[in-house]
């Protein structure tokens, strides 16, 4: 079967650095992508790695281990509005876009 | 640009009731989704079309049907609603089906009671 794992929930301070990571096991492999969903609203595409690496945009970086079936997401400068939950999906076989459960990441000032 | 709306925001639904999700969507995108979510799992792939007058089925598609008759609009369809469809419903699109960004609508909560 296929699965994306992630922890459930996860706390950090503002201004600190938090790591999200996230394991698959899936179908094939097309790209993995990070969406960020605010509590009551739609998820908003943060980034996309298809090669091994690291992708840095901002603040947040993605990381990429094809080999591992392993990816992070990295957060810096941490803000409040960056309270969110954190979703991992990978691209299958077959395109099509397999979520984990999600992170919740909760900043405390 | 409104990119994707939904309609209605929330529904409170009596079990056995038809009822139908609206999307619409602006950017002229080929492929569009639907996807419930329910909490403590991830999203789950009811439907999908990668281009209008197409459809297809994804992860959970009992209880469901979906229409593409254009670009614009993917409604969803419950024949007969059941408790346990009550869940939260986004609609999405991307310019293509594949390795394409999908962006969400603000999603549809529904209640079957």
């Amino acid at each position: 079967g296929q699965n994306i794992d992630q922890p459930t929930e996860m706390t950090a301070t503002e201004g600190a650095i938090v790591q999200i990571n996230c394991t698959y096991q899936t179908s094939g492999f097309n790209g993995l992508f990070w969406y960020q969903q605010h509590a009551g609203e739609a998820p908003t595409f943060l980034s996309y790695n298809v090669l091994d690496g690291l992708e840095e945009k901002g603040r947040f970086s993605s990381f990429l281990s094809r080999s591992k079936g392993y990816s992070y997401l990295l957060l810096k400068e941490l803000q409040m509005k960056d309270s969110a939950s954190y979703l991992c999906a990978v691209l299958d076989s077959n395109y099509q876009l397999i979520w984990g459960a999600g992170t919740k990441l909760i900043i405390k000032p | 640009i409104a990119g994707i709306t939904q309609a209605p925001t929330s529904q409170i639904l009596a079990a056995g009731r038809r009822m139908t999700l609206r999307c619409t969507q602006d950017m002229r995108h080929n492929a569009m989704y639907w996807y419930r979510q329910d909490l403590g799992l991830g999203l789950r792939l009811i439907h999908y079309s990668n281009t209008a007058g197409t459809t297809g089925k994804g992860e959970v598609p009992d209880g469901y049907s979906v229409s593409r008759a254009n670009t614009d609009d993917f409604p969803l369809t419950l024949a007969s609603a059941v408790p346990s469809q009550t869940s939260v419903y986004f609609c999405a699109s991307s310019e293509r089906a594949g390795a394409e960004t999908q962006y969400f609508g603000p999603g549809t909560r529904l209640l079957v009671l």
